[in-house]
């Protein structure tokens, strides 16, 4: 089974700055099966990014997903205050068919 | 996109079962793929199984064979979770989510869960 490890556990910053979150996968991945989410305490998890780097519908250009193979990253430009929450990477196998997701990252206000 | 509307909190005993539902409207409940995913307090998200509504196949997570039952009712548009013998450690929230089929013959197939429902939160105490 594939485990997600993100990195770092929590990351701290203030309005307008750069955020890069990491993901590493134990196995190498198809970029296909890639996504990443965010959410904010309370509410479901919300799609941001999926097939390593295409964003989904609504989302602002700022978040940006990058990387292939083992390494993956969630970039956002110029974070902005509701930009704080927890983001989860999120891989997929389909023999047998199962999601994986990563332990989170934090997104703090510093 | 589809919205997912799930029904409320469950407080149970353990030992016993609880079953969660997740109605689908605004669109084509049959060509999507409806999964279930929990979160314990704290927890990232932990994946529990799937069923395709217009075949009614399902898979589940090793971790969760035998003791979860999925369906869906594609008259109704709606998805179920069945989760028995009930402990504290299911205490989480459980969320059914939706993967789009997306495929094309130039990149393949993409997977990701993008509608997602409220949660209901289940708490196991006794």
């Amino acid at each position: 089974e594939i485990v997600l490890t993100q990195s770092p556990g929590t990351v701290s910053l203030s309005p307008g700055e750069r955020a890069t979150l990491s993901c590493r996968a134990s196995q190498s991945l198809k970029p296909n099966h890639l996504a990443w989410y965010q959410q904010i305490p309370g509410q479901a998890p919300r799609l941001l990014i999926y097939g390593s780097s295409t964003r989904a519908t609504g989302i602002p250009d700022r978040f940006s997903g990058s990387g292939s193979g083992t390494d993956f990253t969630l970039t956002i430009s110029n974070v902005e205050p509701e930009d704080f929450a927890v983001y989860y990477c999120q891989q997929y196998d389909p023999s047998p068919p199962r999601y994986t997701f990563g332990q989170g990252t934090k997104l703090e206000i510093k | 996109q589809v919205h997912l509307l799930q029904s409320g909190a469950e407080v149970k005993k353990p030992g016993s079962s609880v079953k969660v539902s997740c109605k689908a409207s605004g669109g084509t409940f049959s060509t999507y793929i409806v999964n279930w995913v929990r979160q314990a307090p704290g927890q990232g998200p932990e994946w529990m199984g799937r069923v395709i509504p217009i075949f009614g196949t399902v898979a589940y997570a090793q971790k969760f064979e035998g003791g979860v039952t999925i369906t869906a009712d594609e008259s109704t548009a709606t998805a179920h979770m069945e989760l028995s013998s009930l402990r504290s450690e299911d205490t989480a929230v459980y969320f059914c989510a939706l993967e789009p089929p997306d495929c094309n013959s130039a990149s393949g197939c993409l997977y990701y869960l993008d509608s997602w429902g409220q949660g209901t939160p289940v708490t196991v105490s006794s």
